[in-house]
C-alpha cells in the first residue's frame, strides 16, 4: 500500500534558525496536505498542494510540491517558540484510494 | 461555532469491556474519519466514510466497528476484541468534492481527541 515517509523525526532549533522537514511517497500523488499538531493538542490544517511543482508561502512558511508529485518540504523561516509542535505531512492518491495517508512528524522544539 | 465535538476527553476502561467514543460535527462535511495516535506512529486510519449509511475500514481496523446512522455522527467502538486500545482517537471530517473523475479530499478538520486508558 502506500507509504508516506517523513524526515527528520525531530528537529531542535535556535530561535531564529531555519527549519525544513520533508515528505516522500511510494506512490505519485494527486495532492499533499500539511498539517501542524501542538503539544497536547489536535492536527489543524495548514495547506494544500495540487499541482507538479507548486510553491505556496503562509508568512514564514514555505511550501513546495515536487515535479513528480511525489516529495513535498515545508520550510519555516526564523523560527520562533510559537512553532514548536509536530508537523505531518498527508498524501491524497487518486482514483479509488482517496483517503490521506499520513506521514509519521516532524517534531519541531525552538529554544528561546 | 461550526466544528468537531469529540467526548470524553478522557475514558478509562477495564480490560473485556466495550467503549463507545462520540464524534459529532455541523460542518455539513460528507466525510468523517477515526484515526489512532500512539506516540511516533503518527496517525493511523481505523475507519472512514464518505455517506451516510456507509464505510469502509482502514488500515487498523481490527477490534474496532463504527456507524453512520446519521451525516452529523460517527460514533467508534473500541470492543474486548483490540488487544492494545490505550491510545489517542482523532475523529475528521472533509469535504469530498467529485471532479476530473476522481474523488477529492479538501483539509481534514479534527476534533480535540479522546484519550483512551484500559485500566
Amino acid at each position: 500500500g502506500q507509504q508516506v515517509m517523513q524526515i527528520p523525526q525531530y528537529q531542535h532549533v535556535q530561535e531564529g534558525e531555519d527549519f525544513t522537514t520533508y515528505c516522500n511517497s511510494s506512490t505519485t500523488l494527486s495532492n499533499i496536505q500539511w498539517y501542524k499538531q501542538r503539544p497536547g493538542g489536535h492536527p489543524v490544517f495548514l495547506i494544500q498542494l495540487v499541482k507538479s511543482g507548486e510553491v505556496k508561502k503562509q508568512k514564514r512558511l514555505t511550501f513546495q510540491f515536487g515535479e513528480a508529485k511525489k516529495n513535498s518540504s515545508l520550510h519555516i523561516t526564523a523560527t520562533q517558540t510559537t512553532d514548536v509542535g509536530t508537523y505531518f505531512c498527508a498524501g491524497l492518491s487518486g482514483g479509488s484510494n482517496y483517503k490521506l495517508t499520513f506521514g509519521k512528524g516532524t517534531l519541531l522544539t525552538v529554544n528561546p | 461555532d461550526g466544528g468537531i465535538t469529540q467526548s470524553p476527553k478522557y475514558l478509562f476502561r477495564k480490560e473485556g469491556q466495550n467503549v463507545t467514543l462520540s464524534c459529532e460535527q455541523n460542518l455539513n462535511h460528507d466525510a468523517m474519519y477515526w484515526y489512532r495516535q500512539d506516540p511516533g506512529q503518527g496517525l493511523r486510519l481505523i475507519y472512514y466514510s464518505q455517506i451516510v449509511n456507509d464505510f469502509q475500514k482502514g488500515d487498523i481496523a481490527e477490534g474496532y466497528s463504527v456507524s453512520r446512522e446519521k451525516k452529523e455522527s460517527f460514533p467508534l467502538t473500541v470492543t474486548s476484541a483490540q488487544k492494545n486500545p490505550t491510545a489517542f482517537y482523532l475523529c475528521a471530517s472533509s469535504i469530498s468534492v467529485r471532479g476530473w473523475g476522481q474523488l477529492w479530499d479538501y483539509g481534514y478538520t479534527f476534533g480535540s481527541g479522546t484519550r483512551l486508558t484500559v485500566v
